[in-house]
């Protein structure tokens, strides 16, 4: 199976803030990327597919970019709302579906 | 509205079994691709398994540390998942979580259900 680091594990930052965090396949996997958020005790939501497609309803302040081995997911302008933890997942069936570590976003 | 509701879990002892399932509603199960993913506690997300909707076979495929001990079911006329347990371990512990890319016929998931947590133990 392919196997996914996220980069950095943990992120201390302000409202406001640019934020960008690093996803890493341990080979390539095209654009089948997803990345997700999950705040304590809720399943997680849907943010990205496909490396850079916005799902329907989230903010435009999301962003995702990348392909082959390396993607990233920005937060332009960080809201209260989005500190949580954030985990990117390739989605190519073929090559087992993973997950990443994931990458929590904290005041 | 799609909604996903998971039921089931419970304390169960390590060998035991356990059927978790996940009440679909507006949509279809028979044509999307329903995935489990479950979450061991205070840990990251892990794939378990998916089943593809009727027009692409019906492919199951599995993550390999629960292969040959779960299986996934769908019952089309309840519009309902399953996810039967077997042969449990402690590692099994984890909330689960019932999902589904709804009309993206992708191995990303789009919809989740709250979760229902499987404790193994004696």
């Amino acid at each position: 199976d392919i196997q996914m680091t996220q980069s950095p594990s943990t992120l201390s930052a302000s409202v406001g803030d640019r934020v960008t965090i690093t996803c890493r396949a341990s080979q390539s996997i095209g654009t089948w990327l997803a990345w997700y958020q999950q705040k304590p005790g809720k399943a997680p939501k849907l943010l990205i597919y496909q490396a850079s497609s916005l799902e329907s309803g989230v903010p435009s302040r999301f962003s995702g970019s990348g392909s082959g081995t390396e993607f990233t997911l920005t937060i332009s302008s960080l809201q209260p709302d989005d500190f949580a933890t954030y985990y990117c997942q390739q989605f190519n069936s073929h090559l087992g579906v993973t997950f990443g570590p994931g990458t929590k976003v904290e005041i | 509205e799609v909604q996903l509701v998971e039921s089931g879990g419970g304390l169960v002892m390590p060998g035991g079994s356990l059927r978790l399932s996940c009440a679909a509603s507006g949509f279809t199960v028979t044509n999307a691709w329903m995935t489990w993913v479950r979450q061991a506690p205070g840990k990251g997300l892990e794939w378990v398994g998916r089943i593809k909707g009727k027009t692409d076979d019906e492919t199951i495929d599995y993550a390999a540390p629960v292969k040959g001990r779960f299986t996934i079911l769908r019952d089309d006329s309840k519009n309902t998942l399953f996810l039967q347990l077997n042969s449990l371990k402690s590692e099994d512990t984890a909330v689960y979580f019932c999902t589904t890319g709804l009309d993206m016929r992708e191995d990303f998931s789009r919809s989740w259900g709250q979760g229902t947590l499987v404790t193994v133990s004696s």
